[in-house]
């Protein structure tokens, strides 16, 4: 278990209404990773953090932006929330050990459903 | 570029029989090679990894060997349980990528008793 959690678990929000996620970690992990999971479509990247304040972009940002203002938070805001982002979002870190290189841990998920 | 491409699923099979899932990569240099499970209604867990060629990653009865000459690591189990239906994910991180994970699109396994 990596610490890991994430709120809310579900939303269901409306069309054009902005929506905060928070990914909240306890053990210190630099990298964190922001993804979305839909039929067909596996696991996508949708932006991913390097260490406070530093993020980039992942495959499909369109319409998310996201910020890092202390190591444990990891927030994922949709700007304004479309139905073609209903979708089950991931959070997870990277843990590197060793020898063992480096492993991503993931939080519960959170369902977001778009009106 | 890499990639990663797994088998099809739905992939259905009795209680006790034998489970390949093929797993084949394409990548650059020595990546790091990983099995994740999804239980239905829940998040991902890591099943197994290996970090370089041969290694055997093993846990819970599965098992995967890197196999770089095949470029190739497919997950087995030698007796599936009913509770081993899920959904499998095979996954790649390289050197220099910002430890992003590349993902096949999953293998969904269903056991019956």
């Amino acid at each position: 278990d990596a610490g890991i959690t994430q709120s809310p678990r579900h939303k269901v929000t409306e069309t054009g209404t902005p929506v905060t996620l928070r990914c909240h970690q306890t053990e210190n992990h630099r990298y964190m990773y922001w993804y979305r999971q839909d039929p067909g479509h596996g696991l996508r990247l949708i932006h991913y953090s390097y260490g406070v304040k530093d993020t980039d972009k992942g495959e499909v940002s369109d319409g998310y932006s996201v910020s890092r203002s202390k190591t444990e938070d990891f927030l994922l805001t949709l700007e304004s929330a479309t139905s073609s982002q209903t979708s089950v979002y991931f959070c997870a870190i990277s843990e590197s050990k060793g020898l063992a290189g480096e492993t991503q841990y993931f939080g519960p998920g959170t369902r977001l459903l778009v009106l | 570029g890499n990639s990663v491409t797994q088998m099809e699923g739905p992939v259905t099979l009795s209680e006790e029989a034998f489970l390949t899932i093929n797993c084949t990569y394409t990548a650059t240099g020595y990546p790091s090679l990983f099995w994740y499970v999804q239980y239905p209604g829940e998040g991902l867990q890591l099943l197994l990894k290996a970090t370089k060629a041969d290694d055997k990653g093993s846990n819970k009865g599965f098992e995967a060997t890197y196999r770089k000459e095949t470029t190739s690591f497919h997950l087995e189990k030698g007796s599936v349980q009913v509770s081993d239906s899920a959904v499998y994910f095979c996954a790649l991180t390289n050197a220099g990528n910002n430890r992003k994970l590349i993902w096949g699109l999953g293998t969904s396994l269903a056991v019956n008793p």
